[in-house]
């Protein structure tokens, strides 16, 4: 069955610091990947995507992904965090010709001055 | 930039009601779905949408849960009989085909 799994619940980085958020995911085929932010009081937005072609994938808001099949993985990155990124951070794969999106857990991503 | 946007946001609703969210989805789009996530736990996906049918749903979505689009911009969710586990936050979703959804901000349902 397919799955995403998200290892950490919640990350704490300092602002300007680097950031990776972990992803796995179990699949048959080539799945569609997705990161999907929610702010408080807000709905899921659409960060990136991969469905094929070039593995790394960028985003809005400074973000990019790497989709790396031998690990399972399509990992979420940015350079420098700023405050404004403190937010839910949601990973999800997508079943073809289902319209069915499957989520991970999510991860909390908490900004220090 | 075109969102999808849900009502109410919130709604308290006694066990045993019915209550209908509504959602707007972005206006060109023709797929539609609802998720829902119950607090603590993942989004779930509950039920596609397309052509007027459903496409594909989820073993959560049972004989209590229907969708309508009633008319060329509304997309609906009713739960016929609501009960305290269907407490959770409901996002309306809405696509043009290509695999990419856009989300709702959700309406949070709180069955006493």
């Amino acid at each position: 069955a397919q799955s995403v799994t998200q290892p950490d619940i919640h990350i704490t980085v300092s602002e300007g610091a680097s950031l990776e958020l972990r992803c796995n995911y179990s699949y048959g085929a080539t799945p569609y990947l997705f990161w999907y932010v929610q702010s408080p009081g807000q709905g899921l937005q659409l960060l990136l995507k991969y469905f094929s072609g070039d593995t790394l994938v960028q985003g809005i808001k400074g973000f990019e992904a790497e989709f790396k099949r031998s690990q399972s993985s399509f990992n979420l990155r940015k350079p420098s965090v700023h405050w404004s990124d403190a937010a839910e951070y949601f990973c999800a794969v997508g079943v073809p010709n289902t319209g069915k999106l499957i989520f991970g857990q999510g991860t909390t991503l908490q900004v220090k001055p | 930039e075109p969102e999808v946007t849900q009502t109410p946001s919130h709604q308290v609703t006694q066990m045993g009601q019915e209550v209908i969210l509504r959602c707007v989805p972005i206006s060109n789009h023709l797929y539609f779905y609802w998720y829902r996530q119950i607090l603590g736990q993942k989004v779930e996906f509950l039920v596609s949408f397309y052509n007027n049918e459903i496409s594909e749903k989820s073993e959560i979505f049972d004989d209590q849960f229907s969708v309508e689009r009633p008319d060329g911009s509304n997309f609906t969710l009713k739960i016929r009989s609501t009960k305290l586990e269907d407490s959770a936050m409901y996002f309306c979703a809405s696509g043009s085909g290509g695999e990419t959804q856009y989300f709702g901000p959700g309406t949070r349902l709180l069955v006493l």
